[in-house]
């Protein structure tokens, strides 16, 4: 099993831009989970799913959406980037008990 | 999710035990009590998780206050790759994980 994967592992984009942060998970788990990481910080939640087509928001939400369309896959879309934005975001699954995260994608808004 | 108290750093020498201890007074009774680290540059990893007996698997030992407000992660010999940010976190049914600062953990050769 690959685990949970994300891709790009890097990014630097420019105020205004959009893109779409890629995460993918191979253990046929239900519960999914975008957190964003600031310096020094602890991670916060953006959005999650607790099963295809059912999505909710995390503490902060604004200026991200998602979608759940395959149990596999958990997109995360900016939209009109800001440099607030700038961060490490993981996704991470569970089924029961143990949560597993993927590697990260630090993302660069300048 | 209750909240949790942790020392913001802790320095251990290698090869010692180490004692990472977590405050959760206002804890309730289907709160379960993970622990996860998060090792430089890399997503946070499992480490352990009880409800209120003490745990043991390979990577450390979860101690359990008998009236549960607080719990200690025992890691049996610290090594290098164990220095990390070690997040103490209360979670009950499958809601999402709430992370607070964590302990950053030193290890000194």
């Amino acid at each position: 099993n690959a685990g949970v994967t994300q891709t790009p592992k890097f990014r630097i984009l420019k105020i205004g831009q959009s893109m779409t942060l890629q995460c993918t998970q191979d253990m046929n788990h239900n519960y999914m989970y975008w957190y964003r990481q600031d310096p020094g910080m602890g991670l916060k939640l953006i959005y999650y799913s607790v099963g295809a087509g059912i999505t909710d928001k995390g503490e902060v939400p604004n200026g991200y959406n998602v979608s759940r369309s395959t149990t596999e896959d958990f997109p995360l879309r900016l939209e009109l980037a800001a440099p607030s934005q700038t961060s490490v975001y993981f996704c991470a699954s569970k089924e029961v008990g143990e949560q597993f995260f993927g590697p990260g994608t630090r993302l660069t808004v300048l | 999710d209750a909240k949790t108290t942790q020392p913001n750093s802790m320095e251990s020498n290698e090869e010692e035990p180490v004692h990472l201890p977590c405050n959760h007074s206002t804890i309730s009774g289907t709160d379960y009590i993970h622990w996860y680290r998060q090792l430089p540059s890399q997503g946070p990893e499992y480490v352990i998780h009880g409800l209120t007996s003490n745990v043991n698997n390979r990577m450390a030992s979860l101690a359990i206050a008998e009236d549960r407000k607080s719990s200690t992660l025992i890691l049996h010999r610290a090594t290098l790759r164990d220095a990390a940010v070690y997040y103490c976190i209360l979670n009950s049914g499958n809601t999402p994980l709430v992370f607070g600062k964590g302990t950053r953990l030193s290890v000194i050769a």
